[in-house]
């Protein structure tokens, strides 16, 4: 089994929909993350999280929140959908050395 | 944490040597040198991480230069599975700020 999923892969919504991505992780990190990608460009991070009570936001918070409702849980939402939130969304953890896991992605557009 | 410059692209042949370069002139005394790679779409593969010494795993080896100033990642005998792009990040160990990713340098492996 995969050490970090993320659930659903793929997802096409409207704009003005609220969407959550989920992920999951089994590898006992305490740190997690949130990424985005846009074609042909890096990697964005958007939120993360040092431990269940610790969330910071990253480069690009704005339209986005997030829930960390367990040590292996890391939930990202879209509250009203718009189409420049169309991404490749990955979610990561990591432990205290920075080595980071990333899951396979959700590939999400808004129309 | 110290900017990095990576070319936007690079090729090699298949069974040679793939030389990936990394310039981070103001690194701190502090700082690690990562390298993550992305193969098309799917979530970043961190390789090797170094401070001042040269570092070796079974995937690559990291060459870092006595000043620290820039660094190499050696992907021994190149393959096509290698193709990809190929992230250098300059980090504290155990920092509370995550990885940020820059464009990276994409490796084309040639038949």
């Amino acid at each position: 089994d995969a050490d970090v999923t993320q659930t659903p892969r793929n997802r096409i919504t409207k704009t003005g929909k609220r969407i959550m991505l989920e992920c999951s992780q089994t590898k006992g990190h305490d740190r997690m993350y949130w990424y985005r990608q846009d074609p042909g460009l890096g990697l964005r991070l958007i939120y993360y999280s040092f431990d269940v009570k610790d969330i910071n936001k990253g480069e690009i918070s704005d339209g986005y929140s997030v829930s960390r409702q367990a040590q292996a849980k890391f939930s990202l939402s879209l509250e009203s959908a718009i189409p420049n939130q169309t991404a490749l969304y990955f979610c990561a953890t990591s432990d205290l050395r920075h080595e980071q896991f990333f899951g396979p992605g959700t590939r999400l557009t808004v129309l | 944490d110290a900017k990095t410059t990576q070319p936007p692209s690079m090729d090699c042949a298949e069974g040679r040597a793939a030389n990936l370069p990394c310039n981070h002139s103001t690194i701190s005394g502090n700082e690690y040198v990562y390298w993550y790679r992305q193969i098309h779409s799917q979530g970043p593969q961190y390789i090797i991480h170094g401070l001042k010494n040269n570092e070796t795993n079974e995937m690559a080896s990291l060459i870092i230069t006595e000043d620290r100033k820039s660094s190499t990642l050696i992907l021994p005998h190149a393959t096509l599975r290698d193709t990809a792009v190929y992230y250098c990040i300059v980090r504290v160990l155990a920092g509370r700020r995550a990885l940020t990713f820059g464009s990276g340098t994409r490796l084309q492996v040639q038949p």
